[in-house]
Formats: structure tokens, sequence, C-alpha cells
């Protein structure tokens, strides 16, 4: 099956910062991969996804680059704000998928 | 677009006993999800519907757990004889699959704490 590693499992970063969260998985044949926000007591919530076909995805201070080759994909935000501070998870799976491997998190705090 | 709700939020119950957990997803989506988290570690895939029809499952789920999605809409999920170990945080998401693929969308989960 698919095995996900996600790092750093922290992240302190100053408001205004940018912050990088990389994470590498073993299937060659996943070409889906969302990244998830989860606030405490809330569950994940989509922030943003590319497929294997698009090397680079940008939404506004968010952006998720993957390399097929090196099977490896990492999330960017820039400008950072205090409500980013969140736990930030990968995934990789199918697109036409019936599940998801996850990542283990990243806590990114952001100081004022 | 009500999002995925799940009932309770949070149940507290002794080891041995039973719980049921249910799942009402998106209105239109025919994909239903569950997975489990524990506590520092990502959401792990239990298992899976596509309508009414449970199409896989994961070997994290024991005999002890079942789930149903009677008539392709709401899902329960229900832990018999619960043990320590049980206690996670237990999350439903759905999505609409077909040729309209698309993302999955989380509830806030039930939290079970086994005393």
């Amino acid at each position: 099956g698919e095995n996900v590693e996600q790092h750093p499992s922290t992240l302190s970063v100053q408001e205004g910062d940018s912050a990088v969260i990389k994470c590498t998985y073993s299937d060659s044949a996943s070409n889906y991969f969302p990244w998830y926000k989860q606030e405490l007591g809330k569950g994940p919530q989509l922030i943003i996804d590319i497929r294997s076909n698009v090397g680079e995805k940008k939404d506004q201070r968010i952006a998720v680059t993957l390399n097929k080759t090196a099977k490896h994909f990492s999330l960017h935000i820039t400008e950072t704000q205090p409500e980013d501070s969140a736990v930030y998870f990968c995934a990789a799976g199918k697109y036409n998928f019936n599940k998801f491997y996850f990542g283990s998190g990243t806590k990114l705090n952001v100081k004022p | 677009d009500t999002g995925v709700s799940q009932d309770p939020r949070h149940k507290i119950t002794k080891r041995g006993q039973n719980v049921t957990f249910r799942c009402d997803p998106i209105s239109e989506h025919n994909r239903l999800y569950w997975y489990r988290q524990t506590l520092g570690q990502g959401p792990e895939f239990l298992t899976y519907f596509q309508n009414e029809a449970q199409l896989e499952k994961s070997r994290l789920l024991s005999d002890r757990f079942s789930a149903e999605r009677p008539k392709g809409s709401f899902s329960t999920l229900e832990i018999q004889r619960t043990e320590q170990g049980d206690s996670a945080m237990y999350l439903c998401a759905s999505s609409l699959g077909g040729q309209l693929n698309q993302p999955q969308h989380f509830g806030d989960g039930t939290r079970l704490s086994i005393l």
C-alpha cells in the first residue's frame, strides 16, 4: 500500500514569513494529492489539491508543487497570518479514489 | 451546502459497552467514508460506501466494527464490546464520485473516550 511521510512535525514562523511543509509518497500509481487544514476540535478542511498531470497549483497565498519523479510534494504558504495556525495534513491517493493515505501532520504556529 | 454532519460530537462510555455513531453526508454525495484519527496522527481509512454498497474495508476494521448505509443516505458505525484502544476521533467524509470526481469533505468527527 501507499506510505506518506510528512515533515516537519512542528513549524513555528513569524507572521508574514513563508512556511513550507514537505511530503513524500511511495506508490507511483498515486495521482491525486490533497492538503487539509485541521483546527482544534474540527474535521480536516480541504485547502488545495493537485493532480499528477500538473506540477504546480496556486490559490492566493497557498501553493502546492509536485515532483512525480522524486515522489514528493510540498505546501507553500506565503505571508502567513495567525489564523493560519493549525495542523496541516498531506494525503495521497488515486483520483478515482476509494481512500486516501494521510501523512502524520505538521503543527504550524504563526507568531504575531 | 450544509456540510457533513456527525452525531454525537463526543461519546464517553465504559469498556465493554456498544456505541453507535451517525454520519449525514452532503446530500448529493454518493460516496461516504469512515476514518479513525488518533492523537497526533493523520486519519486512517476504515471503510467506504458507494451509495448503499460497502465496497472496501480496512484490516483496521475488526469484527467488532460494523458500518451500514441503508438507502445510500446517512451511515452508522457501530463498535461492539469497546476496548481502550478504540478511543479516537471517528471521522466521516463524503464525495461525489463517478465522472465528476470531487475531493472528500470531512465532518467534525465523533470523539470516543473509553473509560
